[in-house]
């Protein structure tokens, strides 16, 4: 089935740098990928939608300019959290739609620790 | 707007016994997918259902069940004979326009079911 691998599994990084996070679908051209943060005990809220070739589109309250997201091919999507501080600390998921079967494919998410 | 609401914050239940968790959507599209997925410690969300808008049959797989009824916006999960397995945050989600550049996927709050031996 479709696979979405996702890296880093887990990222610790220091207040004021910039951490990327990759995903990349391993079986399948993803043409749009989602892009999600959790807290815990809470529920994914979608940050982001990234459309191969063009400027991804932020939800409401999201910092376009603090979270870049790129989606250069049909297979990679990167987020980087610029210039982190501990209240970005997260999980950060992605979704890819495989129109092949219809379905929304996961990562296995990162989890973000700013110190 | 799409909307998702899982009013059931936490479940515990002893094991063996039946749970359902409650979706309820709103939707002004007419073509709508709903799904269910586990996301268990570990963080990964397992998917474990999509329905679509004009398929209001029941569906039954294994010790899962999904009651969807269009008339009450409610998608609703049950597990039968529950299982310490089984423990983990339940999410229900709902898409519109599946078609040409896709829906985003909206997540209702969760429910955290918690099965004891």
């Amino acid at each position: 089935g479709a696979v979405v691998s996702q890296h880093p599994s887990w990222v610790i990084c220091k207040s004021g740098t910039s951490v990327k996070i990759e995903c990349r679908s391993l079986d399948f051209q993803a043409t749009t990928m989602f892009w999600y943060r959790q807290f815990p005990k809470q529920s994914l809220m979608l940050m982001a939608t990234s459309n191969e070739g063009s400027k991804a589109t932020y939800e409401q309250g999201v910092e376009k300019d603090k979270f870049l997201i790129n989606h250069a091919s049909l297979t990679l999507s990167t987020l980087t959290v610029t210039s982190a501080h501990p209240e970005d600390s997260s999980f950060y998921i992605c979704s890819a739609w495989d129109s092949s079967n219809y379905g929304y494919t996961f990562g296995s998410g990162t989890r973000l620790t700013v110190v | 707007a799409q909307k998702v609401t899982q009013a059931q914050t936490e479940i515990s239940v002893v094991e063996k016994e039946d749970v359902t968790l409650d979706c309820v959507y709103e939707t002004r599209d007419t073509t709508y997918y709903l799904f269910w997925y586990k996301q268990p410690p570990s963080g990964e969300l397992v998917f474990l259902i999509r329905r679509n808008s004009f398929d209001e049959q029941n569906e039954i797989s294994g010790r899962y069940s999904w009651n969807f009824q269009k008339s009450t916006s409610s998608f609703n999960f049950t597990i039968t004979a529950s299982q310490v397995v089984d423990s983990a945050v339940y999410f229900c989600a709902l898409s519109a326009t599946l078609s040409g550049n896709t829906g985003k996927l909206i997540f209702g709050q969760g429910t955290t079911l918690q099965v004891k031996p």
